[in-house]
């Protein structure tokens, strides 16, 4: 079975700081790992998504994230944030096959200082 | 982009009696959608994958009696809690796959369902 762990439930930065997101997975198999975000009273968002490839994966908004294999981690990272970042942030893994399934990690709060 | 819609957003219903929550795709054809649960503070769940003129596939420990899906169109299901309790209170989310052949299999959220059971 497959599980994600975001290792912070809260992350706050203050307005035009860098900020990273952590996100570490368990699985005997290769997944496909994905970030989302959610505002309030919105519907989750796809951030980005590895694949294959490259490593260092870029996404909506100036996120980009990096798959480490050895670490098994997909750190989500931003290098100046906006007060619009303030959302909740979930990563999640599928499997290959089936990819469609989707397992979360509990999600981390990002709140942005002006 | 694709929208993914869900209603009620907000309901309460009193404890034993049904409620039925819709996730409807509004701009393509869905034949795969998803049902999420949702705790406070606690990752999404899946409870169960929907797929379009057959039966769900229900995660294990998720009570398929209890939680009614039908996914009678290609763009709407329908997920109906039965007997509520208040335990079965919860944030719900659906989410539906856009098989088109352009969209590269992307999957859209909805906005999610509170259910508050008194």
């Amino acid at each position: 079975a497959q599980s994600v762990t975001q290792l912070d439930s809260q992350v706050p930065v203050f307005e035009e700081a860098p900020v990273e997101l952590r996100c570490n997975y368990s699985s005997s198999v290769s997944v496909y790992l994905f970030w989302y975000v959610q505002y309030p009273n919105q519907g989750l968002q796809l951030l980005l998504k590895y694949l294959s490839g490259s490593t260092l994966v870029k996404g909506i908004n100036g996120f980009e994230a990096e798959f480490n294999k050895s670490q098994t981690s997909f750190h989500l990272r931003k290098p100046s944030v906006h007060i619009s970042d303030t959302a909740e942030y979930f990563c999640a893994v599928s499997l290959i096959q089936g990819a469609q399934k989707l397992v979360f990690g509990q999600g981390t709060r990002l709140t942005i200082n002006p | 982009g694709a929208v993914v819609s869900q209603h009620p957003s907000r309901v309460i219903c009193k404890s034993g009696t049904s409620v039925k929550i819709e996730c409807r795709s509004l701009d393509f054809q869905a034949t795969t959608m998803f049902w999420y649960r949702q705790f406070p503070k606690q990752s999404l769940m899946l409870m169960a994958t929907s797929n379009e003129g057959s039966k769900a596939t229900y995660e294990q420990g998720v009570e398929k009696d209890k939680f009614l899906i039908n996914h009678a169109s290609l763009t709407l299901s329908t997920l109906t809690v039965t007997s509520a309790h208040p335990e079965d209170s919860s944030f719900y989310i659906c989410s539906a796959e856009d098989a088109g052949p352009y969209s590269g299999n992307t999957i859209y959220f909805g906005e999610g369902s509170w259910l508050t059971v008194v």
